[in-house]
Order: structure tokens, then sequence, then C-alpha cells
């Protein structure tokens, strides 16, 4: 069975910094590697896909990379900023689509 | 627009009652998944489906039911059996394989 695992479950940055949240999982037969923002009461947006052949994405001011013979990703978040405070999700597709308990990020200007 | 709509966006359950939440879908996916958050928590898969016709249980199907009668459609129907309701329901969908997935804005269930 498929275990995701999100570290840190929480962060507190001043506005600014860059940062790196990380995401690990057992299971590295996966179809591609997804990382979403959840803002309070809301539902999850899709920030960035990384397909299973794939070493990164970039976004904006995100970049993921995977390493999917070591069951690692990174989501790194460069110059942040209060909007980005959020809880940072990351899921991998095989089977199914399975889910780590998050990252809660709050950047204090 | 293209996307998932849930409804309703707060539902009130009484003891014993059996709600049905609805997920629809037009971007012509194939996968659609039901999935539970419950406060500080990440989601839990309740169940999925891959075809019209077809679904199977995830990791906490016990209370639940699930159809899949038409490709855009995959309502859940939380039924009396289960003990501890109240929580935020998320519906997603996707292509199969290696394609992004989609969430709606998500169904709060209060037991009243």
């Amino acid at each position: 069975k498929q275990e995701v695992t999100q570290i840190p479950a929480a962060l507190s940055v001043p506005e600014g910094e860059n940062l790196v949240l990380n995401c690990s999982f057992t299971d590295s037969a996966i179809y591609n590697l997804q990382w979403f923002r959840q803002d309070p009461g809301k539902g999850l947006t899709s920030l960035l896909l990384i397909q299973s052949s794939q070493r990164e994405q970039t976004s904006g001011r995100l970049n993921a990379s995977l390493d999917k013979s070591s069951g690692r990703s990174t989501l790194y978040i460069a110059a942040s900023q209060p909007g980005d405070s959020a809880t940072y999700l990351c899921a991998v597709r095989g089977s199914r689509l399975t889910f780590g308990e998050g990252t809660q990020l709050t950047v204090n200007p | 627009d293209g996307g998932i709509t849930q409804s309703p966006k707060y539902l009130f359950r009484k003891e014993g009652q059996n709600v049905t939440l609805s997920c629809e879908q037009n971007l012509n996916h194939d996968a659609m998944y039901w999935y539970r958050q419950d406060p500080g928590q990440g989601l839990r898969l309740i169940y999925y489906s891959q075809i019209v016709n077809d679904f199977q249980k995830g990791d906490i199907a016990e209370g639940y039911s699930v159809s899949r009668e038409k490709k855009e459609s995959f309502p859940l129907t939380v039924t009396s059996a289960q003990k501890n309701p109240t929580a935020f329901y998320l519906c997603a969908s996707s292509n199969t394989g290696d394609t992004e997935a989609f969430f709606g804005q998500g169904t709060r269930l209060t037991v009243v």
C-alpha cells in the first residue's frame, strides 16, 4: 500500500524567504506526482504536475522536483509572500491518488 | 466553464438520516474520486471509479455508498451506518494514467 509523508507538518517563515517542502512515498511505481494548495475551508488547487519520466517542473516562483527511485519530491518556493500562506499537499498517482497529510505554511509580513 | 461542481456547499444531517452529496464534472474525465478530510488531517479515499458502472472501495468505505451511472456524475451517499460523518468531503476527477487531477470546492457535512 502506498504511503505518502510530508515534512515538516507546519512551517512559519518571514516574508521573502526561500523555502523547501518535502514529500516522500514508499512505492516508486507511480504515474505522476502532483502538488496542491489548499486554503482554509476550500477545495484543492493544482500547482504543479510532474510526470514519472520528468525530474522537475516550474511555474513562476514554484519549482517541484521528483526523484522516483528514492521516492522523494520537493516543492521549492522562492521569495515567499504572505499570500503563499496555505496548506500544501502532495499526491502520488498509482492505481489510485494517494495524499500526504500536508504542510501548513505561514508567511509572516 | 469546465470544472467540477459539488453541491451543496453546506449540508446538515440528523441522526439516522441518509444524505447524498452531488459531484458533477464536464471535463470528460474517466476517473472520479471521493475523499474525506477531517480538521488538521490529510485526505482519505472513500471510493473511486475509473469507468462508468464500475467503482472500488477506498480506505474508509464503510458507511458510504456511490454510483456511477453517467460519466459526468459520481454521487456519494452517507448512510446512517457512518457513525462519525461530520467532515469536509472533496470530489476529484482525472483521466486514467498520467494526467492531472482536479478538485471541486467541497461539501461540509455536519450532523445535528
